[in-house]
């Protein structure tokens, strides 16, 4: 199957600070990409969606200033978090999709996830 | 908005018995369902992607099927193992959404006893 992956898999930083997670997909060009957030025992949810060369859109209640999310190329979609807080420290998990005619454009790959701990 | 729901939140069973997952949905256009698993700390691995067209899908021990109708599908794990031991999640895609975005239910936590 196709691979997603994401740097850094763990990430501990202090408070005010500002963290970036990168995604990439490995083996396939992706038109879209999407950023969700898991709370402990809770499902996942959708942040944003991103289309290479294209500003994200944003889910209700996102703050867009706050997760600044970069989709540069087919292959690279970077999450940053700014001026982090202790509510910000959850599980980042971004995904990837080819687009419609393109081989894998109906599944989303997703990444292993990135952990935050902001303290 | 689609909402998906899932039931039960956990079940335990022992080993080698058939496992039963239930997903319902509220918005009967969906392009396709998708069946996730996800081991604790890490990211969803997908098991199944159903289409619209189809009622079925069957990989190996696994099998989930579809029916738009009455909003619900249901994935089968037979004999199970405690390896099967995970949250299964499972996601609607509508057909309104061109970018393919998932509404995932909260979950089913499976525990495969020995």
């Amino acid at each position: 199957g196709a691979v997603v992956s994401q740097h850094p898999s763990w990430v501990i930083c202090k408070s005010g600070t500002s963290v970036k997670i990168e995604c990439r997909s490995l083996d396939f060009q992706a038109t879209t990409m999407f950023w969700y957030r898991q709370f402990p025992k809770q499902s996942l949810m959708l942040m944003a969606t991103s289309n290479e060369g294209s500003k994200a859109t944003y889910e209700q209640g996102v703050e867009k200033d706050k997760f600044l999310i970069n989709h540069a190329s087919l292959t690279l979609s970077t999450l940053t978090v700014t001026s982090a807080h202790p509510e910000d420290s959850s599980f980042y998990i971004c995904s990837a999709r080819g687009g419609l005619g393109l081989e894998r454009g109906e599944t989303q790959y997703f990444g292993p996830g990135t952990r935050l701990l902001v303290l | 908005k689609q909402e998906v729901t899932q039931i039960p939140a956990a079940l335990s069973v022992p080993e080698g018995e058939n496992l039963v997952l239930n997903c319902s949905f509220t918005d009967s256009a969906i392009y396709n369902l998708q069946w996730f698993r996800q081991d604790p700390g890490k990211g969803l691995t997908s098991l199944l992607l159903i289409q619209s067209s189809q009622r079925e899908q069957t990989s190996g021990r696994l099998n989930a099927s579809l029916d738009k109708s009455s909003g619900r599908s249901t994935l089968y794990i037979a004999a199970s193992q405690p390896g099967d031991s995970a949250t299964y999640l499972c996601a609607a895609r509508l057909w309104t959404d061109s970018w393919g975005k998932l509404q995932f239910g909260a979950g089913t936590q499976v525990v495969v006893t020995p």
